[in-house]
């Protein structure tokens, strides 16, 4: 079964910083890999598809790269703003194509 | 609908009562998907359907659970007595394809058993 790994769990930065988020997959046959902001009390929002044979997707301020033979990928925040306060998820497609299977996010909090 | 619409937002149970979920997705996405979400946890898939066709409900943790998506759009998952360990937000999200372009997912019904 796939295991997803996000590091840090938490993480607190002064805004205005740029901060990398770390998410490992142990199953390098991924269909996709996606990064997702979840606020309290909400649903999930897509930030970031990456295709399996893409390196990286950017958007704004934000940038994801994925190696998938050595299972890893990133999300680059640059320049933080209070407002990107939340806990973002990387996710895993398989290659079936259907289910997703998640990390356990990390908590963002940019201090103004 | 402009989104993934679920209902309700918040469902308290009493332990060993029967409970309805209902997942409304966007407007001509073929495959719905439900996860579970634990306090503090990522979301773990439940089941996946396309279309009418339910093709995958490997996630789903005992017999207790069943889902249905019988013309295709709005889904339900339904939990028969319900236990405290079945307390968790509840996830849909629907996609356009298999690829998972426009994978969209709704704001959840948080289910506490007491």
């Amino acid at each position: 079964k796939q295991e997803v790994t996000q590091i840090p769990a938490a993480l607190s930065v002064p805004e205005g910083e740029n901060l990398v988020l770390n998410c490992s997959f142990t199953d390098s046959a991924i269909y996709n890999l996606q990064w997702f902001r979840q606020d309290p009390g909400k649903g999930l929002t897509s930030l970031l598809l990456i295709q399996s044979s893409q390196r990286e997707q950017t958007s704004g301020r934000l940038n994801a790269s994925l190696d998938k033979s050595s299972g890893r990928s990133t999300l680059y925040i640059a320049a933080s703003q209070p407002g990107d306060s939340a806990t973002y998820l990387c996710a895993a497609q398989s290659n079936t194509g259907n289910q997703f299977y998640f990390g356990t996010g990390t908590s963002l909090t940019v201090i103004p | 609908g402009a989104g993934v619409s679920q209902s309700p937002r918040y469902k308290v149970a009493k332990r060993g009562q029967d409970v309805a979920l209902r997942c409304d997705p966007i407007s001509g996405h073929v495959s719905l998907f439900w996860y579970q979400q634990a306090l503090g946890q990522g979301p773990e898939f439940l089941t996946y359907f396309q279309n009418e066709a339910q093709l995958d409900k490997s996630g789903l943790p005992s017999d207790r659970f069943f889902a249905e998506r019988p013309e295709g759009s709005v889904s339900t998952l339904k939990i028969q007595r319900t236990q405290q360990e079945d307390s968790a937000v509840y996830l849909c999200a629907s996609s356009l394809d298999l690829g998972g372009r426009g994978y969209t997912f709704g704001s959840g019904t948080r289910l506490t058993v007491v």
